[in-house]
Order: structure tokens, then sequence, then C-alpha cells
């Protein structure tokens, strides 16, 4: 199964960006990459997700390396709101694989 | 749209007690996930059911049984308790998974004594 690896934990200041690695060097070619963050005290939310090309929504972009063996996740401007864990996982569309690692991710502080 | 619900939200148990914790959508999703998360560690799949009685084992189904008799209903049974299954846990559900979005419940937190 192919596994993520991330920081254990990142800093950033608000209202500034914040670019969150992730390598996932064993990645397939059917793996998507997916992004989740989880808030204290509460259950994961999903964030974004992508398979070749970069992309783009109003939480965040996801900009994935050509060879799909990393990705970046980029919060535009830091909030308070945003310190949480993030995690970087795939998420495989061949055959029955359902046995998604997820990993510790990386805790975000934001000071403010 | 409620999304996901679980009930109970705390609940202690003896050991070799048996319980049902409760899993409902209201999205008519057709995967449904129940996962643990540990201190110290991510989180990790006990149970999925890709439709109504349709489930597969996760990475960590061993002390767990689920049924889907229905598309809103997952719920997770632990036949005996053990402390080694104090956790939180967190019911998922998603349109479809590899290329879908998954929508997480509050979650349970569970101590076993």
């Amino acid at each position: 199964d192919a596994k993520t690896t991330q920081p254990n934990s990142m800093e950033s200041n608000e209202e500034e960006p914040v670019h969150l690695p992730c390598n996932h060097s064993t990645i397939s070619g059917t793996d998507y990459i997916h992004w989740y963050r989880q808030l204290p005290s509460q259950g994961p939310e999903y964030v974004i997700h992508g398979l070749t090309s970069n992309v783009n929504n109003r939480m965040a972009s996801l900009a994935i390396a050509e060879d799909r063996k990393s990705s970046t996740l980029i919060l535009h401007r830091a909030t308070l709101r945003d310190a949480a864990v993030y995690y970087c996982i795939l998420n495989s569309s061949a055959g029955n694989n359902r046995k998604l690692i997820w990993g510790l991710g990386t805790s975000l502080a934001v000071n403010p | 749209n409620a999304g996901v619900t679980q009930t109970p939200k705390f609940q202690v148990l003896k050991t070799g007690q048996s319980m049902t914790l409760q899993c409902a959508q209201d999205m008519n999703h057709e995967y449904m996930s129940w996962y643990r998360q540990d201190p110290g560690m991510g989180l990790r799949l006990i149970h999925y059911s890709v439709g109504a009685g349709i489930t597969d084992q996760g990475e960590v189904p061993n002390g767990y049984n689920v049924s889907r008799s229905t598309t809103e209903d997952f719920p997770l049974r632990l036949l005996s308790a053990a402390p080694s299954q104090t956790s939180v846990y967190f019911c998922a559900s998603s349109t479809g998974l590899a290329a879908y979005e998954q929508y997480f419940g509050p979650g349970t937190r569970l101590t076993v004594t």
C-alpha cells in the first residue's frame, strides 16, 4: 500500500500563505491524492483532492509534481481557524483496495 | 441535510460488554466506513461498505462487526469490549471512494475499563 510522508509540524503567521508538503514516492497511477484536515475534537474535514493536474477550490490549492511523487497543499492566506492537523492520503481507484493509510499528518500552528 | 450523525458521543464500557455504535447519513451515499483514531496514530480503517448488503474488512477489523441493511445506516458492533478498543471512532460516507470526498461524523469517544 502506498504511503505518504509529511512533516510533523509547521508554523505560519496569520494572513500569510502556507505550503504544506507531502511525499508519496510509491504512488501508483490510479491513486488520487486527498487532503483532509482535523480541527481539535472534530472529525476530519475534506479539503481538496487531485490526480495529475493542479486543483483549486475555495479552501485551498493543490500543486502536484509532474512525476506525482510529491504534492503541496497551499493555503493562500492562513487564518487562526486554519490551525489543525492536515492529512495527505492516497485513495486508490484500483479494484477494491480500501486500505487507506492516513499517517499522522502535519500539525499547523497559526500565529496571530 | 444533517450529514453524517453518530451516537452516542461518549460511552464507557466494562471489559466484556457489547454495544453498537450508530452511524447514519442522509446524503444517499453508497460508500460508508468506520475508522478508529488513537493518540499518536493516524486514522485506521476498521470496516467499510460499498452499498447495502455489502461490507468488507479494513486494516483493523478484529473485534468488530458491521452490517449494512439500508443505504442510510452503518452500525458498528463491539462483541466483547476490550481495553485495547478504547479509542475515538469516526464514521464516514461518500458517493464513491477514490475520486470523491468523504464526509465524517463528529465521532464517538469510547472508553473500555
